[in-house]
């Protein structure tokens, strides 16, 4: 069982915007703006699209955009791209036994 | 650019040891923190642990408190994992990581495959 919860699945037409959640806690998302995004390709290594709730490192497209309310952060993807259809995965900083915590991931399909 | 190389996977069996390698280029390795991340085949992402820039601390996930030890040679550019009392538990790929600010990974090496099996 993971530490934040995310939704298995989710899914859009190209075009399309898609939001995915990420729930935690008082203990890791609600405190701390040090919530990540990865997008990860089959057999590939995950890359980091947003850090620090809404920050894009360089390179990434503006389509994808993170916020944050309480103990849930989201990550939008606008526009969607064939390109974009990977599996999804949030983490946050956290108080506690772990350090940083990561959701069970999100597979986004493209329809 | 940067790059982050894993090596030292392979196959082990429980209750023996196994040391993983990462071996940095294209960046100062001393100036970032460095995490390794784990990843069973088909599942989610688990982080595991992390060195600060300057090697003087280190934090560990529960599920690998007092087996595992992280550690870096900033003369190698090269980032460690000592695993030892290796469990079937803990057969995944292992990434290393660097750090961008407080629990995010900025790059990432390919992963290098762990399986700990008798």
């Amino acid at each position: 069982q993971s530490a934040l919860t995310q939704p298995p699945s989710a899914s859009g037409s190209p075009g399309q915007s898609v939001t995915i959640s990420c729930t935690g806690t008082s203990s890791d998302v609600g405190d701390y703006n040090y919530v990540s995004w990865y997008q990860q390709h089959p057999g590939k290594a995950p890359k980091l699209m947003i850090y620090e709730v809404t920050k894009r490192p360089s390179g990434v497209p503006d389509r994808f955009s993170g916020s944050k309310s309480a103990n849930t952060a989201s990550l939008t993807v606008s526009g969607l791209q064939a390109e974009d259809e990977a599996d999804y995965y949030c983490s946050s900083y956290a108080v506690g036994n772990n350090l940083v915590v990561f959701g069970g991931g999100t597979k986004l399909t493209v329809l | 650019q940067v790059q982050l190389v894993e090596s030292g996977g392979g196959v082990v069996q429980p209750g023996r040891s196994l040391r993983l390698s990462c071996a940095g280029s294209g960046f100062t390795f001393r100036n970032y923190g460095m995490y390794w991340v784990r990843q069973v085949p088909g599942k989610g992402l688990e982080w595991v642990a992390l060195i600060w820039h300057d090697g003087t601390k280190e934090n560990y996930a529960e599920s690998v408190k007092g087996r595992f030890t992280i550690s870096k040679d900033d003369s190698k550019n090269t980032l460690y994992l000592q695993m030892d009392s290796l469990r079937a538990e803990d057969t995944a790929v292992y990434y290393c990581a660097r750090d961008l600010s407080y629990g995010s990974h900025e790059f990432w090496g390919q992963g290098t495959l762990v399986t700990v099996s008798s």
